[in-house]
């Protein structure tokens, strides 16, 4: 089983939709929870962290933490063309994991 | 702050030359990260460095792969000799502590 499984999609919405990415890592032990979002040919950069269970929010975006189900989502409302990207959930347990991406195509 | 330096920003080369990749961490991070990314591995740890001491190598994939942080400013990763197997995307990433990490703009590397 991998560290950290993300679905590689492509994920496609439409614009205005709510786009809905999800994480499931293996190590019980993990604490920090990160997502990053990586336009094609550009390196990732931090859109949110999550450390206690539930839900955070920063303006559109929701990072939702289930550590018993061992689940991370983040959630994506009003959708825009301009949010096409990879995304990647991070794990830090001792060091950071990233999942492979799931590529999320918003369309006008 | 200039945010995380790398450079070259694209290389090209023969199979069996030495290549050297350089990064420049955020000033004041303690901790620095080495990633090769590719579309069939995803983004991969190689190595990462904490107070300019390696901590983890495991993700190092073969003895020609060797990383150095002789100081807290700079770092390189050297691959010798290189093979068109190692052509990816090489990031170096800098945090603070078990903070969130400030990746550089990557390395594009093409071993012909």
């Amino acid at each position: 089983q991998k560290e950290v499984e993300q679905n590689s999609g492509p994920l496609s919405v439409p614009e205005g939709a709510i786009a809905s990415l999800n994480c499931t890592y293996s190590d019980r032990g993990s604490q920090s929870f990160f997502w990053y979002r990586q336009y094609s040919g550009k390196s990732p950069e931090l859109i949110m962290f999550i450390y206690s269970n539930g839900d955070k929010e920063d303006g559109r975006f929701t990072a939702q933490l289930n550590k018993a189900s061992q689940y991370v989502s983040l959630l994506i409302r009003d959708s825009q063309p301009s949010d096409s990207a990879t995304y990647l959930c991070a794990v830090i347990v001792n060091d950071m994991r990233f999942g492979a991406g799931t590529r999320l195509t918003v369309k006008p | 702050d200039a945010g995380v330096i790398q450079s070259p920003r694209h290389e090209v080369t023969e199979m069996g030359q030495e290549v050297t990749l350089r990064c420049k961490p955020i000033s004041g991070h303690n901790s620095l990260f080495w990633y090769r990314q590719t579309m069939m591995r995803g983004l991969e740890l190689l190595i990462y460095f904490n107070n300019n001491v390696p901590i983890d190598d495991s993700g190092m994939p073969e003895d020609r792969f060797s990383a150095k942080m002789p100081n807290a400013s700079f770092s390189t990763l050297k691959i010798q000799p290189s093979e068109p197997r190692d052509s990816a995307v090489y990031f170096c990433a800098s945090s603070s502590g078990y903070n969130e990490q400030f990746f550089g703009p990557g390395t594009r590397l093409t071993v012909l």
